[in-house]
């Protein structure tokens, strides 16, 4: 069966400082991969997603950047954090071709970032 | 992608059942309806979603109005653990496989 990671669990960081957040799947490949931000109180803001190694979207433009060095892993990263990028941080994958589940994601357990 | 509409909340009591609206009045042929879930501190879980007809599975039931303007999610039989805010989203068959969440409706279970 498929799983998804992502560490850390949670994160409290100082405003300047770098970040790198990371997120395996096991079980499948060649999966699409997503990054999600929810905000206190609000709803999900897709950043990146990524449809094969090294091949990256960006949503939202920002201080914060994606990678996909391998097939099952995605990271997220910023030089310079800033307070507005406290949230919390969802990685989530899909299979296109999974039948009648068709686009269904599946979503990580997060990490709850606090920059002060 | 298009919009959905949703309350910004509902509540329920606990073993009754729970129709969850959603409108999406600009929905296009190709849009799937699919729905998500998002418990306290956890990621989205996917609940079920249609297309044209209406939907079961062991989660929930998906109705689906005849000309596709409008859906509802339907909790048989509502229980504590149900409580959570609930998505409501359009996905283009062929198109970008983004969701866009929008707010939800957050669903509050009495005991």
């Amino acid at each position: 069966s498929q799983t998804i990671h992502q560490w850390p669990a949670t994160l409290v960081q100082p405003v300047g400082s770098p970040l790198s957040l990371e997120c395996t799947v096991e079980g499948t490949s060649n999966p699409n991969l997503y990054w999600y931000r929810q905000a206190a109180g609000r709803g999900l803001q897709l950043l990146f997603y990524s449809v094969g190694i090294g091949q990256i979207s960006s949503e939202v433009p920002q201080n914060l950047s994606a990678s996909r060095p391998q097939d099952r892993q995605f990271i997220l990263s910023s030089k310079k954090l800033l307070l507005s990028d406290s949230g919390f941080y969802l990685c989530a994958w899909s299979d296109l071709y999974t039948g009648a589940n068709y686009n269904e994601q599946f979503f990580g357990p997060g990490t709850r970032l606090t920059v002060l | 992608d298009a919009k959905t509409t949703q309350p910004n909340s509902m509540e329920s009591n606990e073993e009754e059942p729970v129709h969850l609206p959603c409108n999406h009045s600009t929905i296009s042929g190709t849009d799937y309806i699919h729905w998500y879930r998002q418990l306290p501190s956890q990621g989205p879980e996917y609940v079920i979603h249609g297309l044209t007809s209406n939907v079961n599975n062991r989660m929930a039931s998906l109705a689906i109005a005849e000309d596709r303007k409008s859906s509802t999610l339907i909790l048989h039989r509502a229980t504590l653990r149900d409580a959570a805010v609930y998505y409501c989203i359009l996905v283009t068959q062929g198109g970008s496989e983004k969701l866009v969440f929008g707010k939800g409706t957050k669903l509050t279970v009495n005991p």
